[in-house]
């Protein structure tokens, strides 16, 4: 079944610590993004890749980076994790079709960062 | 102002009544408009799409473009209390740019 994936769902890690969110997707899309969402507030983008090899900044300044090295695969790296960083991370993808630029999201992972 | 504004609500309908849940956007160029469902905690869920002028009916859902005024609307008929969630507007500009309104809260009481 084709769909997009996150690990991990929920994660409470250290200040300074080093983390990777995982994104996976199985519906062959070209783009892929990552928004952050603070609980009742609107998607931010940070991060996008339109395919491989290719990844740009989102609108919103952040201090993580991605890689694309593989189509299905669109992982986040936060070097050293701060309180700031404790928000929603929402991975998603898309394809555009005609005048259709429909996005799917992932389950989202949830950190917190003491 | 910004690109794309939603008012926050809460709106708050009777089941079985219509919820109508507004957008407005800023660019003229705009190509494609989305609406999203997200219930707390959760991720944003696509239940409807939009392209061309007029209405747009999906079941119990009716999306509607003006392009000329720059809105979009949502129409929600026989609301239910699982229809109780947040909805983004979101509309496509071009690129890699879908900006995402900071949603609408509806609440359905039984």
């Amino acid at each position: 079944e084709a769909d997009i994936y996150q690990t991990p769902r929920y994660l409470v890690i250290g200040t300074g610590k080093k983390i990777t969110l995982e994104c996976s997707q199985t519906m062959g899309h070209d783009k892929m993004y990552w928004y952050q969402q603070d609980p009742g507030m609107e998607l931010h983008l940070i991060h996008y890749s339109y395919g491989v090899n290719s990844t740009e900044k989102g609108d919103l300044s952040s201090e993580s980076t991605v890689s694309r090295i593989r189509t299905e695969h669109f992982p986040l790296t936060l070097e050293s994790a701060r309180p700031s960083h404790t928000s929603q991370y929402l991975c998603a993808s898309s394809i555009r079709q005609g005048a259709l630029h429909e996005q799917f999201f992932g389950p989202g992972t949830r950190l917190t960062v003491l | 102002q910004k690109e794309v504004e939603q008012n926050s609500g809460p709106l708050s309908v009777p089941e079985g009544a219509i919820a109508s849940l507004n957008c407005t956007y800023s660019d003229r160029g705009s190509q494609s408009f989305f609406w999203y469902r997200q219930y707390s905690g959760k991720s944003p869920e696509l239940i409807m799409f939009i392209y061309s002028n007029g209405d747009k009916e999906d079941g119990r859902f009716t999306a509607q473009l003006n392009k000329a005024s720059q809105y979009v609307s949502l129409l929600i008929r026989d609301s239910q209390p699982s229809d109780s969630a947040t909805y983004l507007c979101a509309v496509y500009t071009g690129g890699f740019k879908t900006i995402f309104g900071a949603g609408t809260r509806l609440f359905v009481k039984a």
